[in-house]
């Protein structure tokens, strides 16, 4: 089936850094989607993006839909403790529906 | 919270067994998503509802069957269950259908298949 290969698939950085994680498919997807997953929780919508090329700000989160529209990248600025977590990255393929295509997950972990 | 409440949140069973795992939309979302979330698949998509009727299917197993009531929530049943069926298994909603992808996921139901 269709995958989102998600990289890197683990950071450990220090409070402060800014960080970086990327998505690519060979799949060209209509929407790109960041979500966050809090141990024990589901996942949580962190910003949506609808069109090529659109760069998007969420806070200190800044994520782009790739001109190709076969890759996303997300950045978060000046990490803090509260960033810990499991980042995925989802395509969808057709509008009318809510199938997502996931990412296998970038785990950030911080160090204050 | 997210609005989407899930029963239970922790479930064990035997192979063999049935299960049903209910679901509880925010209010006012008319479309329901079941995921399923393994170490080894991570999260997939099984199946959809749109106002009581079947929107989208994924990789649903046949022994796996879902419903949106009238009121909207929604049950998954796994039947024959095996130990690969041990996963996390979340419902999301949303007002309209696919919205754009822009979902809301409840905590999620632990399912252990001993």
């Amino acid at each position: 089936g269709q995958q989102l290969n998600q990289s890197p698939q683990s950071m450990f950085i220090q409070e402060g850094e800014d960080v970086s994680m990327n998505c690519t498919s060979s799949s060209i997807f209509n929407t790109w989607l960041w979500y966050k997953q809090d141990p024990g929780e589901g996942p949580v919508l962190l910003i949506a993006l609808y069109k090529a090329g659109e760069l998007t700000s969420n806070g200190r989160l800044t994520a782009q839909f790739g001109i190709t529209r076969k890759d996303s990248f997300l950045n978060i600025s000046a990490s803090i403790p509260s960033d810990v977590g499991i980042y995925f990255c989802a395509g969808q393929l057709n509008s009318n529906t809510g199938k997502l295509i996931f990412g296998q997950g970038t785990t950030l972990q911080v160090k204050p | 919270d997210s609005g989407v409440t899930q029963t239970p949140k922790h479930l064990i069973t035997a192979t063999g067994q049935r299960v049903t795992l209910r679901c509880s939309p925010r209010s006012g979302d008319l479309s329901v998503y079941w995921y399923q979330q393994s170490l080894d698949q991570g999260l997939q998509f099984l199946i959809q509802y749109y106002n009581g009727e079947e929107r989208a299917k994924g990789n649903i197993l046949e022994r796996f069957s879902a419903q949106q009531f009238p009121d909207l929530h929604s049950e998954l049943n796994l039947s024959s269950l095996e130990l690969g069926d041990s996963a996390l298994y979340f419902c999301a909603s949303s007002v309209a259908s696919g919205k754009g992808g822009e979902l809301f996921f409840g905590e999620g139901s632990r399912l252990t298949v001993l």
